[in-house]
């Protein structure tokens, strides 16, 4: 099974920061990832798939690019409402396997 | 509005069963592959199970196979997930959560969520 493999596993940064976490495939997944975020106590959340593209109501701060087994995901400027652990997911094939998660908090 | 509700968690002993069920409202619910996705306390998200519409594709993560069995009832709205020969690895939040598409079978992607239901497994 192909394991999805994020870094760094938890981060803090300032309002305002550019913030990139990064998403490795074991194997070519082409650009079937998805991007989750799960604010504390709350449910996951789709932010972006097929690696680029930001599901409807996600604000435009954030970004998502790679392809093959590289990947990563951006916040431009990051806001205290962004505090939250975020998720990359393969989907290309079953199983649908998640990152082991990295939790964004504010410095 | 779209809403899922999951029900049936509880505590259980080593190597009983539990069903759980997630309720589905405000969408059709017969055109969606559904999934279940569960959380350790203080872990990552681990995807269980998946059915497509009509449910005859059904998929398990290798943690699951032989001992889960997820079905759906679209008369009632309702997806289920049976748990047998429960394990105390297998203490989580269970989520369902809807595939983002609709018609076009499992995409693996899933854009609604239930606020889930815990299960806990312990002597």
């Amino acid at each position: 099974d192909i394991q999805m493999t994020q870094s760094p596993s938890s981060l803090s940064a300032s309002v305002g920061d550019r913030v990139t976490i990064t998403c490795r495939a074991s194997q070519g997944i082409s650009n079937f990832l998805a991007w989750y975020q799960q604010k504390p106590g709350k449910v996951p959340k789709l932010l972006i798939y097929a690696a680029s593209t930001l599901q409807s109501g996600v604000p435009s701060r954030f970004s998502g690019s790679g392809s093959g087994t590289d990947f990563t995901l951006t916040i431009s400027s990051l806001q205290p409402e962004d505090i939250a652990t975020y998720y990359c997911q393969k989907y290309n094939s079953a199983p649908w396997t998640f990152g082991q998660g990295t939790k964004v908090e504010i410095k | 509005q779209v809403q899922l509700v999951e029900s049936g968690g509880g505590v259980v002993q080593p190597g009983r069963s539990l069903r759980l069920s997630c309720a589905a409202s405000g969408f059709t619910f017969s055109r969606f592959s559904m999934y279940w996705v569960r959380q350790a306390p203080g872990k990552g998200l681990d995807w269980v199970a998946v059915i497509s519409d009509d449910g005859s594709d059904k998929y398990y993560a290798d943690s699951v196979e032989g001992r889960f069995t997820i079905s759906r009832d679209n008369s009632k709205n309702t997806l289920y997930l049976q748990m047998n020969s429960l394990r105390a690895e297998d203490t989580a939040v269970y989520y369902c959560s809807r595939d983002i598409s609709v018609g076009v079978g499992i995409t693996g992607l899933m854009d609604v969520w239930g606020q889930g239901t815990t299960v806990t497994v312990s002597s």
